[in-house]
């Protein structure tokens, strides 16, 4: 049973670029989240997708957009990269409940630097 | 910006000891999940406290909800070297992405 998939694990990027991210859930899970965690930091919650459409929005710019396919897999777009952009990108699945009543399960994430 | 705050920031034990981190947050909430992770890896969820419950254990794991204090501890007992790792606190309220604290890292000594 795969557990949550992202790719890629590490990407370097330049100041003004665009990066694409991409997350496959747990095998059944229906919604995916997807967080960003800065060094020493706990992760902050960008959006969530289910059925297609993105259903939360944390307090993110809208630099930051999402999409997810009839597969369930998803993806995090980032345009006009700044430096305080570098992180680790968390992808995160669910079934359809709450956040708060669903336990999330989480990819090992992707590391992005911004230079 | 972050709802729960994890107390202490660092935690350094000797093997076999129990580990405490405690968790405070601001505004109500429905429930309450820790999740450790690994250096540099994805975290792994640990337990889910209900608002209406006060404790819950899981293997070496306890756990505590004061909703009054608006407050959570996590134990765990007998600690082993595969324990290192950060500790986070995360609640959510309604339909709202869970918020997470800073973390605890503890760092279990052999």
């Amino acid at each position: 049973d795969a557990g949550v998939t992202q790719s890629p694990t590490h990407l370097i990027k330049t100041r003004g670029q665009q990066v694409t991210l991409r997350c496959s859930p747990k095998s059944g899970h229906d919604t995916v989240s997807w967080y960003q965690q800065a060094l020493g930091q706990g992760p902050q919650f960008i959006f969530q997708y289910y059925e297609e459409e993105e259903r939360q929005r944390g307090n993110f710019p809208d630099r930051f957009s999402g999409h997810q396919f009839p597969n369930y897999s998803s993806e995090l777009n980032v345009n006009a990269l700044l430096l305080g952009d570098s992180a680790l990108y968390l992808c995160a699945s669910s079934l359809w409940v709450t956040p708060a009543n669903s336990p999330l399960h989480f990819g090992n994430g992707t590391r992005l630097t911004v230079t | 910006s972050q709802q729960g705050e994890e107390d202490p920031q660092a935690l350094s034990i000797q093997e076999g000891e129990n580990a405490t981190m405690n968790c405070s947050y601001k505004t109500s909430i429905n429930n309450l999940q820790w999740y450790r992770q690994n250096s540099g890896r994805g975290l792994v969820h640990l337990i889910l406290i209900r608002s209406n419950e006060r404790e819950k254990h899981s293997g070496r794991l306890r756990v505590t909800l004061d909703t009054s204090k608006k407050s959570s501890s996590l134990l765990i007992t007998a600690s082993r070297a595969a324990d290192t790792a950060s500790y986070f606190c995360a609640t959510g309220r309604g339909a709202d992405g869970l918020t997470f604290g800073k973390g605890t890292h503890l760092i279990i000594q052999p």
